[in-house]
């Protein structure tokens, strides 16, 4: 069974542009997650999509938004990008979206903002 | 509020154990988790918990505590290949679920 895939792997972009990040979670697995991993902050939790829906948005500013269309592949979008959008951004897909069903984590796409 | 404290690094020697542990402070706790990540690579499902008590996986047991708010992770027989990123997570259940990560363990063993 494949793993769950991300795409690209690497980006360069400057400050203001935007960018979209391509996740495909592993076969069968509706729930979507995206998490920002940085050095000093961990891995920080940005949103949560199951069966297209949003079921869940952590604390960051509106520049950061998702979708998931009907197949459960998720994109992730960030609008004008800061410095500090630097980071790896992780994808993470899961059988159902309660109860135990552990993530399953995408390599990650590694952002770099200058 | 929500956090988890685990230690920033630890060291260890090959053929040891270790143990790794972590905090918590959730008001809806549904599930304790340890993943593993090396370095430049995705991180790993090691072990879940959501009852008190051990849960062994061959080389790798984890242990919780839900009045303490406590887990560890406890490595035998350490390998090299264990030298990795281990991060402790909480499921959340306050509203919707999800997960809270600490900010990870970094563990070297030397031979």
């Amino acid at each position: 069974k494949a793993g769950v895939t991300q795409t690209p792997r690497y980006l360069i972009k400057t400050r203001g542009q935007q960018v979209t990040l391509s996740c495909s979670p592993i076969s069968g697995h509706r729930s979507v997650s995206w998490y920002q991993q940085t050095p000093g902050q961990g891995l920080q939790f940005l949103f949560e999509y199951f069966s297209e829906t949003q079921r869940n948005k952590g604390n960051f500013p509106g520049r950061f938004s998702g979708r998931q269309f009907s197949n459960s592949r998720s994109e992730m979008n960030v609008s004008t990008l800061e410095l500090g959008d630097s980071a790896l951004y992780l994808c993470a897909s899961s059988l159902t979206s309660s109860r135990y069903s552990p993530l399953h984590f995408g390599n990650g796409t590694r952002l770099t903002v200058t | 509020g929500q956090n988890i404290d685990q230690p920033t690094e630890m060291t260890a020697t090959e053929g040891a154990i270790v143990q790794i542990n972590c905090t918590y402070q959730t008001s809806g706790f549904n599930g304790l988790f340890w993943y593993q990540q090396h370095a430049g690579e995705a991180p790993t499902f090691l072990s879940y918990n959501v009852l008190d008590g051990l849960e062994e996986k061959g080389r790798f047991s984890s242990f919780l505590s839900r009045s303490k708010g406590y887990s560890y992770l406890l490595l035998k027989e350490l390998q090299m290949k264990d030298s990795a990123s281990y991060l402790c997570a909480v499921r959340d259940r306050t509203g919707t679920y999800k997960y809270i990560f600490g900010t990870g363990t970094r563990l070297k063993v030397l031979a």
